[in-house]
């Protein structure tokens, strides 16, 4: 099976503040990489996919980059609505498995 | 608009099963990848398992090979997920997901509203 990991597992931010998650994969995956957003006592919701691919309606100060082994969350100007814990997910092969978790909270 | 409404809450003994329902609405039901999720108190995210519903056959977590049996019916739009001899360990909110795109499509754009499932004696 593929192994996720992320840097840091927490972080604390100001509103504004521009932060970056790292997640890298035990082997490579290609672009197969996606993020999530989630909040508690909410579903999670699909940020981004495919390592740099937008979904629909996701705010543009998120973005993705990556590729390979190594990938990056960026959220350029984080909002109050941003304090969440974000997840990365391969899905290259099945299991398709998550990644620890980065719980981004307010300084 | 894709929608996918899960079964409610439930409180289990240890070492009984459960079998949580999630009802999918809106686009094509049987052509994309239906995954259980679930997130123990605590705890991060934990893919379970997957089926195409117009496949049939589904693809399972090791950890949970031999305990967890995800099925789908096309004719109703719904996919179970039954969890059987349970432990306390099993404690945690289930969700059901479907894949973006059809097929083996793992990431997960829709998301049920999650089910609480409480192992206790």
């Amino acid at each position: 099976d593929i192994q996720m990991t992320q840097s840091p597992s927490s972080l604390s931010a100001s509103v504004g503040d521009r932060v970056t998650i790292t997640c890298r994969a035990s082997q490579s995956i290609g672009n197969f990489l996606n993020w999530y957003q989630h909040k508690p006592g909410r579903a999670p919701k699909l940020l981004i996919y495919g390592a740099s691919g937008f979904q629909t309606g996701v705010p543009s100060r998120f973005s993705g980059s990556g590729s390979g082994t190594d990938f990056a969350l960026t959220i350029s100007g984080l909002q109050p609505e941003d304090f969440a814990t974000y997840y990365c997910q391969h899905s290259y092969s099945a299991p398709p498995t998550f990644g620890p978790g980065t719980k981004v909270d307010i300084k | 608009q894709v929608q996918l409404v899960q079964s409610g809450a439930e409180v289990k003994k240890p070492g009984s099963s459960v079998k949580v329902s999630c009802k999918g609405s809106g686009g094509t039901f049987s052509s994309n990848v239906i995954c259980w999720v679930r997130q123990a108190p605590g705890q991060g995210l934990e893919w379970m398992g997957g089926i195409v519903p117009l496949l049939g056959t589904a693809t399972y977590a090791q950890k949970f090979q031999g305990r967890v049996t995800i099925t789908a019916d096309d004719s109703t739009n719904t996919a179970y997920m039954e969890l059987s001899s349970l432990r306390s360990e099993d404690t945690a909110v289930y969700y059901c997901a479907r894949g973006a795109n059809s097929g083996y499509d793992w990431g997960l754009a829709y998301w049920g509203q999650g089910t609480l499932v409480t192992v206790s004696s």
